[in-house]
């Protein structure tokens, strides 16, 4: 079975600040991983994936994300925040043998950006 | 460009009322996904389909059906709507063709802009 924790509902950072949003994955197989932002009343919009190559992912819009294996962890992060961030963020975990692609989601982060 | 179509974007209907919301796609992916959406949640997995293969969650209700009549086409019908149902829907596809010749597996899914349902 696979799960994922995301550490903190709700973050707020000041603009300018750094940006890390934490997740954690429970899996019994090397997974895939995904984080996906979503703006109000919008759907989701992928930000980046891990699928087995580089540890280190970019993404759109400046974000970033590792995968480290030995503290199930794939945190996102950007160096720098802009107001625009601000929005819910999911990160996501899904089992390459599984033929319908199913993603297991987190329940979410919402990023508040400080003016 | 190519992409997922939901419509109507905003619904509104009453408390029993059948209602369809739809969702097309110029990808050609094979599979097909909805999810209900409450506010401030994760997105969660009601069903989908693998090309015509229909598969429904243990945890759907009776409440909510699919129709799936070609390719670029999927349906979510909610035959008694109630006050509870009141969500935003997502319709999402992928493209798994494993062992099999055809486009390149996509891993992740692509999400439509999504259906906002009122129940009144």
């Amino acid at each position: 079975a696979q799960s994922v924790t995301q550490l903190g509902s709700h973050v707020s950072v000041s603009e300018g600040a750094l940006v890390l949003l934490r997740c954690n994955y429970s899996s019994s197989v090397p997974p895939y991983l995904f984080w996906y932002v979503q703006y109000p009343n919008q759907g989701l919009q992928l930000l980046l994936k891990y699928t087995s190559a580089a540890t280190l992912v970019k993404g759109i819009n400046g974000f970033e994300a590792e995968f480290k294996k030995s503290e199930t962890s794939f945190h996102l992060t950007k160096p720098s925040a802009h107001m625009s961030d601000a929005a819910e963020y999911f990160c996501a975990v899904s089992d390459p043998q599984n033929r319908d692609d199913k993603i297991i989601f987190g329940k979410g982060t919402r990023l508040h950006i400080l003016p | 460009d190519a992409m997922v179509i939901q419509n109507p974007r905003y619904q509104v209907t009453q408390f029993g009322k059948p209602v369809t919301l739809s969702c097309s796609q110029t990808l050609n992916h094979n599979v097909m996904y909805w999810y209900q959406q409450k506010s401030s949640q994760a997105p969660k997995l009601l069903f989908h389909y693998y090309d015509k293969d229909f598969n429904n969650e243990a945890d759907t209700p009776d409440n909510f059906q699919s129709r799936r009549p070609n390719t670029s086409f999927c349906f979510l019908d909610i035959r008694s709507p109630g006050l509870g149902d009141a969500a935003m829907y997502l319709c999402a596809t992928s493209t798994t063709p494993l062992g099999r010749p055809g486009p390149l597996r996509t891993i992740e899914q692509f999400f439509g802009p999504g259906t906002r349902l009122t129940v009144l």
